[in-house]
C-alpha cells in the first residue's frame, strides 16, 4: 500500500498569507496525485487532480506542483474561505490512499 | 445539476449486516465509476471501493475484503454497498463518489453528503 505523508499537521496562517501544503509517497505515484479541501460537516471537494490540473470553478490561487514522490498544494493568498483541511490522495495504485490531513487555521 | 445521495445508514450490532445506497441524478449514470469513501469519528478520509463504470471491475481496501461487496444496477441509478460481518472499526461516516470522466479511477469530482453508520453492541 502506498503511503501519503502529509506536513505539517497544522498551518496557523492569517487571510493574505500564502500556504504551502506538503505531501510525501512512499513510493512513485507519477503524477497520480489529487488534493481535496474540507470544511466542517461538509463532504470534501476536489480542488486539484493529476500534480496540478484545477478541478472546475476553483480558483487561480489554488495550484499543485511536483512529480513522483514529493508534492505540493499552494494557497498563493489565503481568503478567509480557505480555512479548512486538505488531504492529498493518490491513484496510482491499489488500494486508493489517502494522506493523513492538514489543517489551515487562523492564526 | 449532478446529485449523489446516500442512504441505509443506521446503528449495527458487531457482526450484522448493512446495506448502503447511492442514488444518483443528473448525470449518464453509466458512464462513470462510482467509488465509496469513509471518514471515521474526527478522522481522516479512506477509500473503501470502486465499482466500474461498466461494472466489470471492483476494487477495495484490504480491511474490507471479503466482507463488503460494492453492486451497481443501472436500470435505477444506483450504486450499493453490501456490508457484512460489521465491526466496530467500521463506524464512519459513509461517502459515494463520482470518478472524473476519463479517468481510470480515483479522481472524484462529485460526492455525496454522507451517511452514517455506527456499529455498537
Amino acid at each position: 500500500e502506498i503511503v501519503l505523508t502529509q506536513s505539517p499537521a497544522t498551518l496557523s496562517l492569517s487571510p493574505g498569507e500564502r500556504a504551502t501544503l506538503s505531501c510525501r509517497a512512499s513510493q512513485s505515484i507519477s503524477h497520480y496525485l489529487a488534493w481535496y479541501q474540507q470544511k466542517p460537516g461538509q463532504a470534501p471537494r476536489l480542488l486539484i487532480y493529476d500534480t496540478s490540473y484545477r478541478a472546475t470553478g476553483v480558483p487561480a490561487r489554488f495550484t499543485g506542483s511536483g512529480s513522483g514522490t514529493d508534492f505540493t498544494l499552494t494557497i498563493g493568498s489565503l481568503e478567509p474561505e480557505d480555512f479548512a483541511v486538505y488531504y492529498c490522495h493518490q491513484r496510482s495504485d491499489w488500494p486508493l490512499t489517502f494522506g493523513g490531513g492538514t489543517t489551515v487555521e487562523i492564526k | 445539476q449532478v446529485q449523489l445521495v446516500e442512504s441505509g445508514g443506521g446503528v449495527a450490532q458487531p457482526g450484522r449486516s448493512l446495506r448502503l445506497s447511492c442514488s444518483a441524478s443528473g448525470f449518464t449514470f453509466s458512464s462513470f465509476a462510482i467509488d465509496w469513501v469513509r471518514q471515521a469519528p474526527g478522522k481522516g478520509l479512506e477509500w473503501v471501493a470502486i465499482i466500474w463504470y461498466d461494472g466489470s471491475n471492483q476494487y477495495y481496501v484490504d480491511s474490507v475484503k471479503g466482507r463488503f461487496t460494492i453492486s451497481r444496477d443501472d436500470s435505477k441509478n444506483t450504486v450499493y454497498l453490501q456490508m457484512n460481518s460489521l465491526r466496530a472499526e467500521d463506524t464512519a461516516v459513509y461517502y459515494c463518489a463520482r470518478g472524473m470522466a476519463g479517468t481510470t479511477g480515483g479522481v472524484f469530482d462529485y460526492w455525496g453528503q454522507g451517511t452514517l453508520v455506527t456499529v455498537s453492541s
